[in-house]
């Protein structure tokens, strides 16, 4: 079955350095979905990419898409003791499939 | 307004007994979910609903339960409760089946 991994479960980094996610996927997907998790809190969805090598931006945040739609990617610029949480890719393979989440990464950050 | 609702928040219950989680979606959407989430994080996609019809069933014992009375409600009765079971469990709901996730806060569950 089409399994999602997601390197690297942890990370601890000094406020202001930078820090990224990677995703990877066992098939190509149709789309690829970010959410953030708050420590006691409840995953909440941050941005979708369909097309392949898709580049979105928040703010401070950088989502990219692979150009294989294998491999995703989000990237925090300076670091914010508000990032800290669980972040999660999720993808599916073909629209309209139930989503594969990631087993996540959790972002420390330290003040 | 809270787009999707589950109660409770935390259930603490012993070894052997039955309850039940709610959730309602206030989005119009036709798909509702249960999410297991374990003490690593990890969200396992526990059933699936779409239009008050079962889409997926993934391999969770079947002391849990959905009922879905209508497109708004999903429920999630659990029987015989084992410490195992412990977790936060999530409701979500989305337009259609791999459309984004809405979460609801979840339902903390302590078996002991």
């Amino acid at each position: 079955g089409q399994q999602v991994m997601q390197i690297p479960q942890y990370q601890h980094v000094q406020e202001g350095e930078d820090f990224t996610t990677y995703c990877n996927s066992s098939t190509t997907l149709s789309n690829i979905q970010w959410y953030k998790q708050r420590p006691g809190g409840h995953p909440v969805f941050l941005i979708q990419l369909v097309k392949s090598g898709e580049v979105k931006k928040q703010k401070r945040l950088t989502f990219q898409f692979g150009e294989a739609k294998k491999n995703s990617s989000l990237h925090i610029t300076a670091t914010q003791t508000t990032d800290v949480g669980t972040y999660f890719c999720a993808g599916n393979k073909n629209a309209g499939n139930m989503l594969t989440f990631g087993g996540g990464t959790r972002l420390m950050v330290k003040p | 307004d809270t787009a999707v609702s589950q109660t409770p928040k935390y259930l603490v219950t012993q070894m052997g007994n039955d309850k039940s989680i709610k959730c309602e979606q206030n989005l119009g959407h036709d798909t509702m979910y249960w999410y297991k989430q374990d003490s690593k994080k990890f969200l396992k996609i526990m059933f699936s609903y779409n239009n008050k019809e079962l889409i997926i069933n993934e391999t969770v014992p079947n002391r849990f339960s959905p009922k879905s009375p209508d497109k708004a409600h999903l429920n999630l009765h659990i029987n015989s409760l084992e410490l195992g079971d412990s977790a936060v469990y999530f409701c979500a709901s989305s337009q259609v089946e791999g459309s984004p996730l809405h979460f609801g806060n979840g339902t903390r569950l302590t078996v002991t």
